[in-house]
């Protein structure tokens, strides 16, 4: 049982350079979010989709896009990197007001 | 997230003791606490859940205590062992969002 799965999990860019973030889930739950994590920091929220075909702004939502391209599949791009935007990324799914399953991170850096 | 915070950020036991690991929140409308537990270099794991009707909750020797009158919990942890060393988080979900603390390390001395 794979849970969630996210890939690449490690990437470095270059400043400028774009890249997408995959993560896929096969519990056939409705929600899922896109977080990040800074050293010695909690998780702070992207983006989140409550369900296939909707998504909505979390706490630090800029220069982030997100595609919710089906149930099982979550994506989160970054157009132009920056290196205020490194960090690890984490990605979650859940069923409605439930318990929250994480992959293993992607460890992003940008030089 | 802004709603949850931690008030110690290091905390260490010796192996045997219990642990305390306390976290208050701001947000009235949160109805659903989750702590969660990091391992180093893992993604956040579930520990113990508790909705906002409920003042307490016991797992596998864990206990989470909720106290909606000045928004605090705390997960409390019996016996505390060297696997037990991780950081630790609380969350909050509001609306399906959930919203996390800065997260309390937590050390155990053999």
């Amino acid at each position: 049982n794979a849970g969630v799965t996210q890939t690449p999990k490690f990437q470095v860019l270059k400043t400028g350079q774009s890249m997408t973030l995959q993560c896929a889930q096969d519990m056939n739950h409705n929600s899922m979010y896109w977080y990040r994590q800074d050293p010695g920091m909690g998780l702070r929220l992207i983006y989140y989709s409550a369900s296939e075909g909707t998504t909505d702004k979390g706490e630090v939502p800029n220069g982030y896009n997100v595609s919710r391209l089906n149930k099982r599949e979550f994506s989160l791009r970054l157009e132009s990197a920056a290196p205020s935007q490194t960090s690890v990324y984490f990605c979650a799914s859940s069923e409605f007001a439930g318990e929250a399953f994480f992959g293993q991170g992607t460890r992003l850096t940008v030089v | 997230g802004e709603s949850v915070g931690l008030h110690l950020p290091t905390l260490s036991v010796q192996e045997g003791d219990n642990s305390i690991i306390n976290c208050a929140y701001s947000n009235s409308a949160s109805d659903y606490f989750i702590w969660y537990k990091q391992e180093s270099g893992k993604g956040p794991q579930f520990i113990i859940d508790i909705r906002s009707n409920m003042d307490k909750r016991q797992g596998q020797r864990v206990t989470v205590l909720l106290n909606k009158t000045v928004k605090h919990l705390s997960l409390q942890i019996a016996a505390t062992q060297p696997g037990d060393s991780a950081v630790y988080f609380c969350a909050d979900c509001c609306f399906n969002k959930f919203y996390f603390g800065s997260g309390t390390k937590l050390n155990v001395k053999p």
